[in-house]
């Protein structure tokens, strides 16, 4: 079956740094992976997507690597502000319709 | 432009009784997704519509039964709820991969 999970649970930085949240995969035949941000209380939103033929992607303030030759993902938050604090979730696709999603890391940001 | 609501917000049931959770979304997209989100497993999906007119099962879809009503609503439906479907529901509506999901529904079974 699929295994999408995360290095670290909880995840603390201080205000303006950057933040590196983690994320393994175990499908080799996943093509797609999404990372989410989920506030107290919310549903998860979309932050950033990554295709398996490429293995970077920037947003604003965000960049998303993907390491297929070790099954690994990860999210960078460049100057981290305290909203950011959220639970991030990365999530893979190995068929049309479906997502597994990680077990999710918790950022906190300390202003 | 609402997105996705889901309805109702929270909800107490007694072990056995039924109950069904609402979603519509207004963003015209075919898929549409429920989801359960448990302390310590991420999220589960239960069922999904790729179109209207059909539904498939997810990963645990063990008590649940669907409805695509129509494009813009898609039910769930618990029969006799158990304690173990104490959870948040989320409903979702989607196209090429991106997500859009609801507030969340919390449920509790007792």
């Amino acid at each position: 079956g699929e295994s999408v999970g995360l290095h670290l649970p909880t995840l603390s930085v201080q205000e303006g740094d950057n933040s590196i949240i983690n994320c393994a995969y175990s499908n080799s035949a996943s093509d797609y992976f999404i990372w989410y941000k989920q506030e107290s209380g919310k549903g998860p939103q979309f932050i950033i997507d990554i295709r398996s033929n490429m293995d970077k992607r920037q947003g604003q303030r965000v960049t998303v690597l993907l390491n297929k030759t070790v099954k690994h993902l990860s999210l960078q938050i460049a100057a981290t502000q305290p909203g950011d604090s959220a639970v991030y979730f990365c999530a893979e696709r190995a068929g049309a319709n479906n997502l597994f999603f990680g077990t999710g890391t918790r950022l906190t940001v300390i202003p | 432009n609402a997105g996705v609501t889901q309805t109702p917000k929270f909800q107490v049931l007694k072990t056995g009784q039924s109950m069904t959770l609402q979603c519509a979304q207004d963003m015209n997209h075919n898929s549409m997704y429920w989801y359960r989100q448990d302390p310590g497993m991420g999220l589960r999906l239960i069922y999904y519509s790729a179109s209207e007119g059909t539904t498939d099962k997810g990963e645990v879809p063990n008590g649940y039964n669907v409805s695509r009503l129509n494009k813009r609503e898609f039910s769930l439906r618990l029969e006799s709820a158990a304690p173990s479907q104490t959870s948040v529901y989320f409903c979702a509506t989607g196209q090429n991969g991106e997500l859009f999901f609801g507030e969340g529904s919390r449920l509790t079974v007792l």
